[in-house]
């Protein structure tokens, strides 16, 4: 299917376990997003990649880690799992966009819902 | 540091009347786009109106308009008719043009009496 997609769209883990949420976009888009949404917090960046190989830090990147060896592919790893890490995650990707001012749209995937028991 | 402001962080309105969602937001730049994201109970984000800020005219679609006053730095949101289906958490966000990064206002749930 085109799009933005994101597995799971559930997960349960455990305080100190590794996990892995992936991502999948299907437009070779250039520009790809991870935020967390809390209740009371809205959406915050978490990390960003530019381009494969290139990713950077955003509003709340401790706990997180991210790869882009692939442009279509951005997963976000927790390498220790914490309670305060319970979340919904969403995705997001876009186009580089063309010029410092163009207008580009953001699209986002269906989010994850992820529980640290 | 840009920051984006939803004082109502919830709302009700009665179905086929019109509410206004407020946003201020907090910038030094000159150039930038704002946004007001829908996300209904499936958490899809999706976008509902999006203003350029070199553009005195404000956004339209539908039943859904801005009033952007840039000089304030507020941006409502209006939802005329409003319906059933309008019932979502709904954001206000920004950008500005030279930037990778969309920031986020902290949302208002709006609910639709019937």
């Amino acid at each position: 299917d085109a799009g933005i997609t994101q597995s799971p769209r559930y997960k349960i883990t455990e305080t100190g376990r590794q996990v892995t949420l992936m991502c999948h976009q299907t437009w070779s888009h250039s520009y790809m997003f991870w935020y967390r949404q809390d209740l009371g917090h809205g959406l915050r960046l978490i990390y960003y990649s530019a381009a494969a190989d290139i990713t950077d830090k955003g509003e709340v990147p401790d706990g997180y880690v991210v790869s882009r060896s692939k442009t279509e592919n951005f997963p976000l790893t927790l390498e220790s799992a914490t309670r305060s890490q319970t979340s919904v995650y969403f995705c997001a990707s876009r186009t580089q966009g063309e010029g410092l001012s163009a207008y580009y749209e953001q699209y986002f995937g269906p989010g994850t819902r992820l529980t640290v028991t | 540091a840009q920051t984006v402001t939803q004082s109502q962080p919830e709302m009700s309105v009665q179905e086929a009347e019109t509410v206004t969602l407020s946003c201020t937001y907090d910038t030094s730049e000159s150039d930038y786009y704002l946004f007001w994201y829908k996300q209904p109970p499936s958490r899809q984000m999706i976008l509902v109106i999006r203003q350029e800020a070199y553009k005195q005219q404000n956004a339209t679609e539908n039943r859904f308009s801005v009033n952007f006053q840039k000089a304030a730095k507020s941006f409502s949101l209006k939802i005329s008719d409003s319906q059933l289906g309008d019932a979502a958490m709904y954001f206000c966000a920004y950008r500005s043009a030279g930037d990778d990064k969309i920031i986020f206002g902290k949302g208002t749930r709006l609910h639709i009496l019937p």
